[in-house]
């Protein structure tokens, strides 16, 4: 099994700035097959990248995804007030398909 | 628009059996394989079953198989989870999530809302 471990667990940031969050695999993910969602409390996660850097239908070009191998990184360029929340990314390169635990970014 | 609409979550005793179903439109569904996604209280996300278009194949975590079975029926667009033997840490919100992939691997693309499974004494 694959493990994701995400870094760092909190993100405090204003809006504005530039937030980068790491994902780091315990093996290379194949075909880099590394997805990220976005949850705020109480809400379904959403999609915002798959295959490490394609963007889901609908999500702001101020959010991007980079990586191969056991490195990937999303990256929000300008924080907008809607975008502090829990990030989740997802490898599904190899069965089970699992999640990393997670990154808050929260506002400063 | 795509929208999934679960049920059937619901507080159940160790050692109980629970079934949970998702509704789906907005979407042809018998085109795209599905899947159940669970978070326990304050935790992450953990993938726990999948179906193929068809129904013809399906894919379970560990933890939960010979326990828990996914099914769906085209007709109704209509997606099952069928949990047996439920253990305290079957505890969570269950998300029924469209599924971009196949049998090798995919991401989710759409997620449903999410139903509360709670099994305690």
């Amino acid at each position: 099994e694959i493990v994701l471990t995400q870094s760092p667990g909190t993100l405090s940031l204003s809006p504005g700035e530039r937030a980068t969050l790491s994902c780091r695999a315990s093996q290379s993910v194949s075909n880099s097959y590394l997805a990220w969602y976005q949850q705020k409390p109480g809400q379904a996660p959403r999609l915002l990248i798959y295959g490490a850097s394609s963007r889901a239908t609908g999500i702001p070009d101020r959010f991007s995804g980079s990586g191969s191998g056991t490195d990937f990184t999303l990256t929000i360029s300008r924080l907008e007030p809607e975008d502090f929340a829990v990030y989740y990314c997802q490898q599904y390169g190899s069965s089970p398909w699992t999640f990393g635990q997670g990154t808050k970014v929260e506002i400063k | 628009e795509v929208q999934l609409v679960e049920s059937g979550g619901d507080l159940v005793q160790p050692g109980g059996s629970l079934r949970l179903s998702c509704a789906a439109s907005g979407f042809t569904f018998s085109t795209y394989w599905m899947s159940w996604v669970r978070q326990a209280p304050g935790k992450g996300l953990e993938w726990v079953a999948s179906v193929k278009e068809d129904g013809s194949e399906k894919y379970y975590v560990d933890s939960v198989k010979g326990r828990f079975t996914i099914s769906r029926d085209n007709a109704q667009n209509s997606l099952y989870l069928q949990m047996n033997s439920l253990r305290a840490e079957d505890t969570a919100v269950y998300y029924c999530a469209r599924f971009r992939g196949w049998h090798l691997g995919g991401y989710f693309d759409y997620w449903g809302q999410g139903t509360l499974v709670t099994v305690s004494s």
